[in-house]
């Protein structure tokens, strides 16, 4: 079974721009959650798409938005970049029944904005 | 709030040696706890787990952990490393099942180990 696939790997973009990154998750997950990476403050949960619709938010700015399609795969969109959204940008996807499930991460989007 | 604590930002043992990487967790009641490990450029594995039961949880790669509720840790542990074991390593708190659906998993800030040939 594939993994969890991220693209692009790698993206470097400059202030005030947009970026598009894209989650595939493992065939017959439904959750799809994303995450921000940075040394000084480690993971952070940024939101979780469950059947297209967003079930849990964390404490982003509204620059920060997501969307889940009728495949699961998802998309995470970041507009007007501050250099301080420079990260690895994770994903991960689970079944997604009720409560709490394993969450198989991808290997990552690096942002670098300039 | 909820919170994970790795109180060891860098970690240093020889080949063969034991291995503890401490994480403390500040919830109400019984949360799931998780250690992951990621290397470098890499994403995420799960190495275990502990939702309920048995407290000493074991994983993959020859990891165990101990859930100790009076010390609200859970802490990884392998008795002998490998050069392969070098990495960053990091315990996450999901709220337990009485919370509701929730996925919004709270991670430690890492534990970066080297392993010294």
């Amino acid at each position: 079974k594939a993994g969890v696939t991220q693209t692009p790997r790698y993206l470097i973009k400059t202030r005030g721009q947009q970026v598009t990154l894209s989650c595939s998750p493992i065939s017959g997950h439904r959750s799809v959650s994303w995450y921000q990476q940075t040394p000084g403050q480690g993971l952070q949960f940024l939101f979780e798409y469950f059947s297209e619709t967003q079930r849990n938010k964390g404490n982003f700015p509204g620059r920060f938005s997501g969307r889940q399609f009728s495949n699961s795969r998802s998309e995470m969109n970041v507009s007007t970049l501050e250099l301080g959204d420079s990260a690895l940008y994770l994903c991960a996807s689970s079944l997604a029944g009720q409560g709490v499930d394993i969450q198989y991460f991808g290997a990552g989007t690096r942002l670098s904005v300039l | 709030a909820q919170s994970v604590t790795q109180p060891d930002i860098h970690i240093t043992v020889s080949e063969g040696a034991s291995l503890e990487l401490r994480c403390n967790y500040s919830y109400g009641a019984t949360p799931y706890l998780f250690w992951y490990v990621q290397s470098p450029g890499q994403g995420l594995q799960l190495l275990l787990k502990y939702f309920s039961g048995d407290t000493l949880v074991q994983g993959i790669k020859g990891f165990e952990a101990e859930f100790k509720r009076s010390q609200s840790s859970f802490n990884l542990r392998k008795p002998s490393v490998h050069w392969s074991d070098a990495a960053e390593y990091f315990c996450a708190v999901a709220p337990g099942f009485n919370a509701g659906n929730n996925r919004k998993l709270i991670w430690g800030l890492g534990t970066s180990l080297a392993v010294n040939p």
